[in-house]
Parts: C-alpha cells; sequence; structure tokens
C-alpha cells in the first residue's frame, strides 16, 4: 500500500521562516517532488530529491532522508504569495515516473 | 514555450449526461497524465500515457471513464454516464518522461466539472 502524511493546515508570520514535514509509505521509491498549488491554479513544481540530503533554490529548500521514509519543505523569508498548498509527492516505479499526492498542507501567512 | 493547454476550463452538466474533455500538452513531452482533483484534496492520478501506450490506469474507474492519446499528442479525457461525485477539477500533465525530468510534471490549467 502507500501512504503520505503531512499536516493539514501551516500558519506562518510574513518574513519568517517555516517547515512543512511529510512522511510516506510507498512501494518502489525513487524520489520526492513537491508543488505548490494556489487556491483556483494548477500545481507547479518546485523541487525533487533522489538523494538524502538538502535541496536548495532561492528562498526554498527540500529535504529527503530515504532511512526515515521522511521530507521536509523549508521555506524562508515567507511573502504573502507563498499562502497556498503545498504537495509532497513521492515518485513511484522508475518505469511509470508517477507520483502520488495527498491531501497536502494549506499554508498561510499571516502580516 | 507554451504551456499545457486544456479545454473547456469549466463545464457544468446534468448526471447521466456524458463529457470529454480535450489536453494538448508541452511540445516534445512524451509523457500526459490525467488527474481528478476534488476539492480540497490532492489531485488522484486517473490514466498516465507514455506516447500513444498507456502506461498506467490504475485508478480510473473503466466503466464510465475513458481516455485515448492519438498520435502520441493531445488527448481526450470523457465520462459517460456521469456521477454527482465526479464534480472536480480534471487536471492534465505532461512531462519529458523517459530517463529525463519525467518528476518534474507541468499541469494546464485544469478543467472544472459540476455535476448536477
Amino acid at each position: 500500500g502507500q501512504s503520505l502524511e503531512q499536516p493539514s493546515e501551516v500558519t506562518a508570520v510574513e518574513g519568517a521562516i517555516v517547515q512543512i514535514n511529510c512522511t510516506y509509505q510507498t512501494s518502489g521509491f525513487y524520489g520526492l517532488s513537491w508543488y505548490q498549488q494556489h487556491d483556483g491554479g494548477a500545481p507547479t513544481f518546485l523541487s525533487y530529491n533522489a538523494l538524502d540530503g538538502l535541496e536548495e533554490t532561492g528562498r526554498f529548500s527540500s529535504f529527503l532522508s530515504r532511512s526515515d521514509s521522511y521530507g521536509y519543505l523549508l521555506l524562508q523569508e515567507l511573502q504573502m504569495k507563498d499562502s497556498a498548498s503545498y504537495f509532497c509527492a513521492p515518485r513511484r516505479q522508475a518505469g511509470a515516473n508517477n507520483l502520488f499526492f495527498g491531501t497536502g498542507t494549506r499554508l498561510t501567512v499571516i502580516p | 514555450e507554451a504551456g499545457v493547454a486544456q479545454s473547456p476550463r469549466y463545464k457544468i452538466i446534468e448526471k447521466r449526461q456524458s463529457v470529454a474533455f480535450w489536453c494538448n500538452p508541452i511540445s516534445g513531452h512524451a509523457t500526459l497524465y490525467w488527474y481528478q482533483q476534488i476539492l480540497g484534496q490532492g489531485p488522484k492520478l486517473l490514466i498516465q500515457f507514455q506516447n500513444n501506450g498507456v502506461v498506467d490506469d490504475s485508478q480510473l474507474p473503466k466503466d464510465r471513464f475513458s481516455a485515448e492519446r492519438l498520435k502520441g499528442v493531445d488527448s481526450t479525457l470523457k465520462i459517460q454516464p456521469a456521477k454527482l461525485e465526479d464534480s472536480a477539477v480534471y487536471l492534465c500533465a505532461s512531462s519529458l518522461g523517459g530517463s529525463g525530468r519525467a518528476f518534474e510534471q507541468f499541469f494546464g490549467p485544469g478543467t472544472r466539472l459540476t455535476v448536477l
């Protein structure tokens, strides 16, 4: 089977740092993607971790620990426009290359 | 570079009617995905094509949903007959596929379906 756990909601202050955790269980795990989705918008790709460790892309960083089946997305210098839903998505099956999305974390940034 | 195109953007139908959605992926993307996203949930993969062949349709309700990708480019997803629980946003996505950046999927704007 497969499962994903993320907090359903997170609230943080503008300018602060927030961490969104993700624990997963899936067969044939190859990596972990993160996507952002604004209300009424389409999901957009943020980052991907194939190996353990931290990947940094501007204000966003993503971490993976394969042995713990755990990852997180770190958002720094939060801006109001970061208010959105964030999905971690394990990449399954090298051949099919598909992603499994959970229910996501709704981040609200407040002034 | 043009993004993933979908039409229509909105559709309202009555239950038991049929409906079709169209998707044109990014040029050169071999892999095309159809997702269903119910309000408050994450995207659920319905079907995945690699060129014009089906790679994964394990979550497609085949008694009412069908999809095709003729010539390995654009794709059509059909629902017949529709049920109330089919009300959702239908997202199309594409990726390079193969050993490329297949983990990075590009999503279209989606079609919001309301079944009354």
